[in-house]
């Protein structure tokens, strides 16, 4: 089986860096995803990493380990409109693309 | 391209009733899932088909049927309602298994079971 495992909450202040970690536990690893989940809302595509090392897209960041079984999102210049659940997912090499979803992070943004 | 839909938005039924959840995409998708999503959980996956004709269970299929007829559509059928399926569900699709392909989600359909 698969074991990803992720913080439950987090709070950050406008305009600071958070850094929201995952790991996992897996065999076949052939990839990780993180997505962005406004509450009511569907999860949306942010980043994927496959191979070690850092992914930058604007203000966010995605790294992977995959000797330590570790990623991390970075969220920088945070704005109140990151406040959302950021989900870790995991795809093995199986025929179907499947992912296995971590239970998600959920991230408070204050003033 | 309207991406994924999914209806009903909202649905409450009895126990013992059925349903069908309705899910169509029109990116030309070989790969469709069926999530659901406890509150404050993550997804967990209950059916998914990798084309036309061929669909297999996921982690949570018990209570669930599905069938894939058309590449467009990827109905999830419940035949006794319990409330232990209330719950949101996500439809979602993608192109391939090429590295890197995501998963394109649905709005979610929101079920309660009473």
């Amino acid at each position: 089986g698969q074991n990803i495992d992720q913080p439950t909450e987090m709070t950050a202040t406008e305009g600071a860096i958070v850094q929201i970690n995952c790991t996992y536990q897996t065999s076949g690893f052939n990839g990780l995803f993180w997505y962005q989940q406004h509450a009511g809302e569907a999860p949306t595509f942010l980043s994927y990493n496959v191979l070690d090392g850092l992914e930058e897209k604007g203000r966010f960041s995605s790294f992977l380990s995959r000797s330590k079984g570790y990623s991390y999102l970075l969220l920088k210049e945070l704005q109140m409109k990151d406040s959302a659940s950021y989900l870790c997912a995991v795809r093995v090499n199986n025929a179907g693309n499947m992912l296995t979803f971590g239970g998600g992070t959920r991230l408070m943004v204050k003033p | 391209n309207a991406g994924v839909t999914q209806t009903p938005k909202f649905r409450i039924l009895k126990i013992g009733q059925s349903m069908t959840l309705q899910c169509t995409q029109d990116m030309n998708h070989n790969y469709m899932y069926w999530y659901r999503q406890d509150p404050g959980m993550g997804l967990k996956l209950i059916y998914y088909s990798v084309g036309a004709g061929i669909t297999d269970k996921g982690e949570v299929p018990n209570g669930y049927n599905v069938s894939r007829s058309t590449t467009e559509d990827f109905p999830l059928r419940l035949e006794l309602a319990a409330p232990s399926q209330t719950s949101v569900y996500f439809c979602a699709s993608s192109l391939s298994r090429t590295a890197g392909d995501t998963q394109y989600f649905g709005p979610g359909t929101r079920l309660t079971v009473l």
